[in-house]
């Protein structure tokens, strides 16, 4: 299995929503990361997880909360949101050796907040 | 931070004509990655380069590691409808403190005409 499982695919949700993303692998990688794109910009690191650790935090508002439940999990926990957050939201993983090497992407959840 | 400069922005081809971009930095990197975006979905990483002056193909696909660390191109041969998406080249450079980041250029829109 070689691939990263994202869902939802497509999320719409108002200001006073609470929702949350997942994702999930089974490559064995011990490395799980977060990253925002909007459109026709590259991908922006948001979250990075190590060993389960939460190991990087590209100064995120508070109203993103990540979580990660197991070496092959990892959620984003999404309240208040406002609609300039909304975006496509990309989990990553990697080997974890050497953090940000080789990442793997999954499809995304392209989110709407209204 | 570091900056990668991708470049073209965007490029037209025709159909079976051969394509190159590229990305430069004022910073050196120890790792280039290649990746490829299709509409809606996560980028795929096509390409891996380790060293310097590395040369590695992947079909159609050859990147090459710049002998100065601070660059790398891209080129496919023989472009095919396919091959159109968004093009990113991403860097990974030592950040001090065992930390090491992962630098992603503006990316390349790619469209190919039959």
């Amino acid at each position: 299995d070689t691939e990263v499982t994202q869902t939802p695919k497509h999320l719409v949700m108002g200001m006073t929503n609470k929702k949350s993303l997942k994702c999930e692998q089974h490559m064995g990688h011990r490395a799980m990361y977060w990253y925002k794109q909007k459109a026709k910009k590259p991908p922006e690191l948001m979250f990075v997880y190590s060993y389960e650790k939460l190991s990087i935090n590209e100064s995120v508002p508070s109203r993103f909360s990540p979580e990660c439940p197991n070496s092959s999990l990892l959620n984003l926990h999404l309240h208040a949101l406002q609609p300039e957050d909304s975006a496509l939201y990309l989990c990553a993983s990697s080997q974890g050796q050497v953090p940000n090497e080789k990442l793997f992407f999954g499809s995304g959840t392209q989110l709407s907040v209204l | 931070g570091q900056q990668l400069n991708q470049s073209p922005q965007s490029m037209f081809i025709q159909e079976g004509e051969d394509v190159s971009m590229n990305c430069t930095s004022s910073s050196i990197f120890n790792t280039w990655l290649w990746y490829k975006q299709d509409p809606g979905e996560g980028p795929v990483l096509l390409i891996a380069l380790y060293k310097a002056g590395e040369l590695t193909s992947n079909g159609r696909l050859t990147a090459q590691f710049g002998i100065t660390r601070k660059d790398s191109f891209l080129n496919i041969s023989a472009s095919i409808p396919s091959d159109v998406g968004i093009y990113f080249c991403a860097g990974l450079a030592y950040s001090g403190a065992g930390s090491y980041q992962l630098t992603f250029g503006k990316g390349t829109k790619l469209s190919v005409i039959p």
